[in-house]
């Protein structure tokens, strides 16, 4: 089983419209998690960090559930220029390292 | 900007030459890391940096090396490239002086390498 495992897609959602990514993780000591964009050949960049309260950020509003070892992503509105790659990524208390997913791509259509 | 310039942003090269990838910063952060990304394995990290001079392995380290002699400067060497090291190349950089716990990193622009 992967350490961080994403549904890969692709997601093809018409602007404007609600899209939901989930993430598994399957390392309990996993301590840190974030949201990671990626567009095509660029680099991956922060979208936002997941906190256990749950967080938001304009559209975005991201989620932990630490008793199913899970985050998600909602994008709210989706514009087109959200269409790309997200990655989650986790961070394994201890381990000097982060673990990405796969990532999830997204497409949103006019 | 994170401050991050890799360098060469494209090479292609044949198997069995050498190859060394650089990455510099610019904010004199202690954590620096190289991954790599590749389809159907998101991104890997090949190995890691925790200071001048003191580097460690990742989970697909074999067939690089790394060093690093100044705190701005992190390079990755294949000393024999394979076909199966062509892979876009990305280093990184931490804020926290603790490493990854807690804290972002940010990459650099990417390093396109084809080995042929």
């Amino acid at each position: 089983r992967k350490e961080v495992e994403q549904d890969p897609g692709p997601f093809n959602v018409p602007e404007g419209a609600t899209v939901a990514f989930n993430c598994t993780y399957s390392n309990s000591a996993s301590q840190s998690f974030f949201w990671y964009r990626q567009d095509c050949r660029k680099e991956p960049k922060l979208l936002m960090s997941v906190y256990s309260s749950g967080n938001e950020d304009g559209r975005f509003t991201a989620q932990l559930n630490r008793a199913s070892q899970y985050i998600s992503l909602l994008i709210r509105d989706s514009k087109l220029s959200d269409s790309a790659t997200y990655l989650c990524v986790v961070n394994i208390q201890g381990a000097q390292k982060l673990v990405f997913g796969q990532g999830t791509r997204l497409t949103i259509n006019p | 900007d994170a401050g991050i310039t890799q360098s060469p942003r494209h090479k292609v090269t044949e198997t069995g030459t050498p190859v060394t990838l650089r990455c510099h910063q610019t904010e004199n952060h202690r954590y620096m890391y190289w991954y790599r990304q590749d389809p159907g394995h998101g991104l890997r990290l090949i190995h890691y940096s925790y200071g001048v001079k003191d580097t460690d392995k990742g989970e697909v380290s074999d067939g690089y090396s790394v060093s690093r002699s100044k705190t701005e400067d992190f390079l990755l060497t294949l000393e024999s490239a394979t076909s199966s090291q062509t892979s876009v190349y990305f280093c990184a950089i931490s804020e926290s002086r603790e490493g990854f716990t807690g804290n972002t990193i940010y990459f650099g622009e990417g390093s396109w390498l084809t080995v042929v």
